[in-house]
């Protein structure tokens, strides 16, 4: 099976504009989660989908939102970037279906963000 | 704030000793996991321990849990110089309505010294 697929690896944009990421989870797959990794704070949880349904979000300002398509791919879009915003974004896929635990998770390579 | 707090941050080694990894957590857990990631790529999954587990192993390394504690150590044995990474803990948080959430430390960085 292919891995998690993350688009694009690197992404330059500057204060102020809009970004979209995405990210093809192992096939069969419905969970797709998004982590914020930068240095200072280490992963911080965005929010998991779970066909097409977001089930939890983590701490982040209304600027960060999520969707996930039919076949499970899920994209991620911040608007109106800061500077604070440039982090390596991490997507995992999981085969987990019920609410109750996480097991393991299968990360992509991220998408390195830098906001000039 | 960080659910799973590892300790210490950094570690250096010698190839062929053991590194001592160490996780602690604040609330209830379904289960703990460690992940390893390379400079600048995702992680990968390591090993699993569940809460009513008290250590499980996985070719060179070892994890254990004291849930009375509220943490968990990672050993690896006879390190390599391939074994240089950061190392985060994660744990699978119970939260209300029969749901879980998975999230991670700051992650220790661990340099095996050829």
């Amino acid at each position: 099976k292919a891995g998690v697929t993350q688009t694009p690896r690197y992404l330059i944009k500057t204060r102020g504009q809009q970004v979209t990421l995405s990210c093809s989870p192992i096939s069969g797959h419905r969970s797709v989660s998004w982590y914020q990794q930068t240095p200072g704070q280490g992963l911080q949880f965005l929010f998991e989908y779970f066909s097409e349904t977001q089930r939890n979000k983590g701490n982040f300002p209304g600027r960060f939102s999520g969707r996930q398509f039919s076949n499970s791919r899920s994209e991620m879009n911040v608007s109106t970037l800061e500077l604070g915003d440039s982090a390596l974004y991490l997507c995992a896929s999981s085969d987990r279906s019920g609410l109750l635990t996480n097991e393991k998770l299968f990360f992509g390579s991220g998408t390195q963000l830098s906001v000039l | 704030s960080q659910q799973g707090e590892e300790d210490p941050q950094a570690l250096s080694i010698q190839e062929g000793e053991n590194a001592t990894m160490n996780c602690s957590y604040k609330t209830s857990i379904n289960n703990l996991q460690w992940y390893r990631q390379n400079s600048g790529r995702g992680l990968v999954h390591l090993i699993l321990i569940r809460s009513n587990e008290r250590e499980k192993h996985s070719g060179r390394l070892r994890v254990t849990l004291d849930t009375s504690k509220k943490s968990s150590s990672l050993l690896i044995t006879a390190s390599r110089a391939a074994d240089t990474a950061s190392y985060f803990c994660a744990t699978d948080l119970i939260l209300p309505g029969a749901n879980s959430k998975l999230t991670f430390g700051k992650g220790i960085t661990l340099s095996v010294r050829p």
